[in-house]
């Protein structure tokens, strides 16, 4: 089955930017897609198809994805930006959606 | 607007199984299909399965192959999702999530927490 890694734990001041990744083979060739958690509340989809921004996320958060890598970025952190990220993708060969395992932000 | 709700939380002892239940409003429910994703204490998401909202098909997790059934109500936008056996590692926050191909879940319900416990 398809795995996707995240690092379990990524700490950044505030206003500065912070960057989340998600290896997985070639993921580079799927669309990647990124949840935000807080905590006791359910995931939200903050980013779509690599680099897209549903209505309602603000342009502080970006993504992109080539190669091995897909990128979560947020340009300018703020406090309420602390919480669990997951990238996200859909495995062709199973048809299955696969998660990685969680990055937790912490705002310094 | 688009809103998910959850059935409320459940208590069930090994073995036994469990029926949720996902209330959809906000949206033509025969458009998109419903994932279903739970998430142990302390743990990350994973992904059980999906069921179309144009029809009956489903498509689960191979862990969970034989031991779930996810179902859909159309004249109450509703949908479920039963689990059986259950062990106490299936103690879980469940979520249901609107996933027009079952490739991207998008809008997500409060969630079900369900403890297995004797």
């Amino acid at each position: 089955s398809y795995v996707l890694t995240q690092p379990p734990s990524v700490s950044v001041a505030p206003g500065k930017p912070a960057t989340i990744t998600c290896g997985g083979n070639n993921i580079g060739s799927k669309g990647v897609h990124w949840y935000r958690q807080k905590p006791g509340q359910a995931p939200v989809l903050v980013i779509s198809y690599d680099s897209d921004r549903p209505s309602g996320i603000p342009e502080r958060f970006s993504g992109s994805n080539s190669g091995n890598t897909a990128t979560l970025t947020i340009s300018r952190v703020e406090a309420g930006d602390e919480a669990d990220y997951y990238c996200q993708v859909w495995e062709s060969s199973s048809d299955h959606v696969v998660f990685g395992g969680g990055t937790k932000l912490t705002v310094l | 607007q688009i809103q998910l709700v959850q059935s409320g939380a459940e208590v069930k002892p090994p073995g036994a199984s469990v029926k949720l239940s996902c209330k959809t409003s906000g949206y033509t429910f025969t458009t998109y299909g419903i994932s279903w994703v739970r998430q142990a204490p302390g743990q990350g998401l994973e992904w059980m399965g999906w069921i179309s909202g144009y029809n009956d098909n489903t498509q689960y997790a191979q862990r969970f192959q034989g031991r779930v059934t996810m179902t859909r109500d159309t004249s109450t936008s509703t949908a479920y999702m039963e689990l059986r056996s259950l062990r106490s590692d299936d103690t879980a926050v469940y979520y249901c999530a609107r996933d027009e191909a079952g490739q991207v879940p998008d809008y997500w319900g409060q969630g079900t927490l369900v403890t297995v416990s004797s």
